[in-house]
């Protein structure tokens, strides 16, 4: 059973460019969240997503970040007109029942995507 | 405001010997504390979690002390190996939330 899988797992845009970030969960698994990680810092999350919903988006910027989590094919996290300060390794992580019904630490992390702003 | 504060930032231990790993939080309504390791390159995974009515949990040669009290708990990796060199991240959360208050990790390294 194939873990989360993100891609690209470096990613290098100029500023102003779209960097498009992309998670596919584990097999079974249709609970998405992205979480960012800064130098130093340990993991904020963005967003929580279902199948064709956005359940909870109370960590994520409110201009140039979008995240979506089609019917079919992985969940997308889209970063408009990227600055510097957007640099950091972005984290999906999937878990196979509702947000609610976990203890609390049953997300399966991916291996992230590093996203470099020149 | 940062709710988890962990420390110490970095951590050098000798192969055999005792690593521990402090975390403190401020919000008296988290009820479920998971550590998560994290290799270079790679995302965070589970490692051990505690729930805050018991005062201690062990998994081989790690384990966990909760001081409900002192809103303290921390993380000892007994015997520690040069494999167990990574970084470490304290989290909590409140019960059903799924979204952990992660503290700034402690980086471990093992010297052989």
């Amino acid at each position: 059973n194939a873990g989360v899988m993100q891609n690209p797992r470096h990613l290098v845009r100029r500023r102003g460019q779209e960097a498009r970030l992309r998670c596919s969960p584990m097999k079974g698994h249709s609970h998405v969240y992205w979480y960012r990680q800064l130098p130093e810092e340990g993991l904020k999350f963005m967003v929580y997503l279902q199948k064709e919903n956005i359940i909870d988006e109370s960590g994520m910027p409110k201009e140039r970040f979008s995240a979506e989590f089609p019917k079919e094919g992985p969940s997308i996290l889209r970063i408009q007109q990227v600055v510097r300060g957007d640099s950091a390794a972005y984290f999906c992580a999937s878990s196979p029942l509702p947000a609610l019904e976990l203890a609390g630490g049953e997300q399966y992390f991916g291996p992230g995507t590093r996203l470099t702003v020149t | 405001q940062q709710q988890v504060k962990q420390s110490p930032q970095s951590l050098i231990v000798q192969k055999g010997g005792i690593s521990i790993i402090n975390c403190a939080y401020e919000n008296t309504a988290f009820d479920y504390f998971p550590w998560y390791q994290q290799f270079p390159g790679k995302g965070p995974a589970l490692l051990i979690a505690i729930r805050p009515d018991v005062s201690e949990k062990k998994e081989g040669r790690f384990t966990i002390s909760f001081n409900k009290s002192a809103k303290q708990f921390s993380l000892h990796i007994m015997d520690s190996q040069p494999g167990d060199s990574a970084t470490y991240f304290c989290a909590a959360s409140i019960g059903g939330s799924y979204i952990p208050t992660f503290g700034r990790g402690t980086s471990l390294i093992v010297h052989p």
